[in-house]
């Protein structure tokens, strides 16, 4: 059974770059069956769809951040990654990692809490 | 961006209770509709797709249908682990959103 595991600083300060990664069990991140997502999440809010990849290459960004965001991937280490620059307090969130089998995320990570403060 | 507006924002019923929780999108969707739910400090789990799809390992009592912008969810028998939040998800075209979630309290 497939597992993702999201990880990084649970604290950015506002103007710098938010990095996490997502370590994949039970799959492989070079799999052309799947695209790798990210969503987040406000306290008290619904998710917000942030992008997805597909081992291709080929991305898919919400226009609301994409001029901040970029998803890669390693396959070495069997991750992808998000990197969203200049965060503000708007960008807190719970993050999460997910697999989509064509465009239904059938498998998420259990999220990692994003705080951006001085 | 397609807006979806899940009602009620919240409710509370009685174990053995039939629920109902709806779904408006702002456009069509066609039958590219998702709904998860969410338990607290949890990710959300994937529940049905594909508007009336049910996921492996999702109860029967769960059930969903509808077509372009109505969609509803069903709960035939409320159980009391069906506490949580419930949302929509569009899958027509990118970016995917999320309706604001309905907060369903077991009496």
């Amino acid at each position: 059974q497939v597992q993702l595991q999201e990880s990084g600083p649970g604290l950015v300060k506002p103007s710098q770059t938010l990095t996490l990664s997502c370590t994949i069990t039970g799959g492989s991140v070079s799999s052309g069956s799947y695209f790798w997502t990210w969503i987040r999440q406000p306290a008290g809010k619904g998710p917000e769809w942030i992008g997805r990849l597909h081992p291709s290459g080929r991305t898919n960004y919400n226009p609301s951040l994409k001029s901040r965001v970029t998803i890669s991937m390693d396959t070495s280490k069997n991750q992808f990654s998000l990197k969203l620059n200049s965060v503000t307090a708007a960008d807190t969130a719970m993050y999460y990692c997910a697999r989509a089998v064509g465009v239904t995320m059938d498998y998420w990570g259990q999220g990692t809490l994003v705080t951006v403060s001085s | 961006d397609i807006q979806m507006t899940q009602s009620p924002s919240s409710l509370s019923a009685s174990v053995g209770d039939r629920v109902t929780i709806t779904c408006r999108a702002s456009q069509s969707v066609a039958s590219n509709l998702n709904w998860y739910q969410q338990k607290s400090g949890k990710a959300p789990n994937l529940l049905i797709y594909a508007t009336s799809s049910l996921q492996s390992g999702v109860p029967s009592r769960f059930s969903a249908s509808g077509f372009g912008t109505d969609f509803t969810l069903t709960i035939s028998s409320l159980q009391p682990e069906d506490f949580g939040t419930y949302f929509c998800q569009q899958s027509d075209s990118t970016p995917y959103s999320f309706g604001q979630g309905t907060k369903l309290e077991i009496k």
